[in-house]
């Protein structure tokens, strides 16, 4: 089956330290690939998102993902995380099987410690 | 260069009643999606609306339908409504060209009582 698996349900890091959330998908054909942050009582904002070519995107506030096709996986950093950033946070996935839905994961809490 | 807009923002309804949610999409978006969000769960795809026409569907029942109207704006519809029904609902547009990247809404939270 289709699917993202996000392993970790909470992290928390102190303010500047940086930051890995864990992305797992799982698609026989190429994926594309999301990052997404909700704030509390929130939609989803796009932080970057991954089709082809280059395999470190670059997003929004910072933030970075890189693709490993070897390792199925598409985890989002950021080398210094303020208290601003916390939120959570849902990796996305589709490709041309799963037609035009978005499969999600479970979302990733992060915690900002001063 | 407005956003996705959702209409209400909070609702409250009993079980056995029927809801309308709105949801304008971006601005030079054609296409909208809906989604279900469980607390402290992913969103669920419902649908995907296109030229008017319900273009894909998850793994929803029959209670749940919607509708796009020719300025692509769209509506979800509940029927009966079940206590499991209460989530955050989004709407997410996104372009003809490009159009797996979907942009979303602020959502509406619907309590069910």
């Amino acid at each position: 089956a289709q699917s993202v698996t996000q392993p970790d349900i909470h992290i928390t890091v102190s303010e500047g330290a940086s930051l890995e959330l864990r992305c797992n998908y799982s698609y026989g054909a190429t994926p594309y690939l999301f990052w997404y942050v909700q704030s509390p009582g929130q939609g989803l904002q796009l932080l970057l998102k991954y089709f082809s070519g280059d395999t470190l995107v670059q997003g929004i506030k910072g933030f970075e993902a890189e693709f490993k096709r070897s390792q199925s996986s598409f985890n989002l950093r950021k080398p210094s995380v303020h208290w601003s950033d916390a939120a959570e946070y849902f990796c996305a996935g589709g490709n041309s099987n799963s037609g035009y839905a978005l499969n999600f994961g479970k979302g990733t809490s992060l915690l900002v410690t001063p | 260069d407005a956003g996705v807009t959702q209409s209400p923002t909070h609702l409250i309804k009993t079980r056995g009643q029927q809801v309308t949610l709105r949801c304008s999409p971006k601005s030079g978006h054609d296409t909208v999606s809906w989604y279900q969000q469980a607390l402290g769960q992913g969103p669920q795809f419902i649908f995907q609306y296109y030229e008017e026409e319900e273009r894909q569907r998850g793994n929803f029942p029959d209670r749940f339908s919607g509708h796009q109207f020719p300025n692509y704006s769209s509506e979800l519809n509940v029927n009966a409504l079940l206590l499991g029904d209460s989530a955050l609902y989004l709407c997410a547009s996104s372009p003809k060209t490009g159009g797996e990247t979907q942009y979303f809404g602020p959502g509406t939270r619907l309590l069910v009582l």
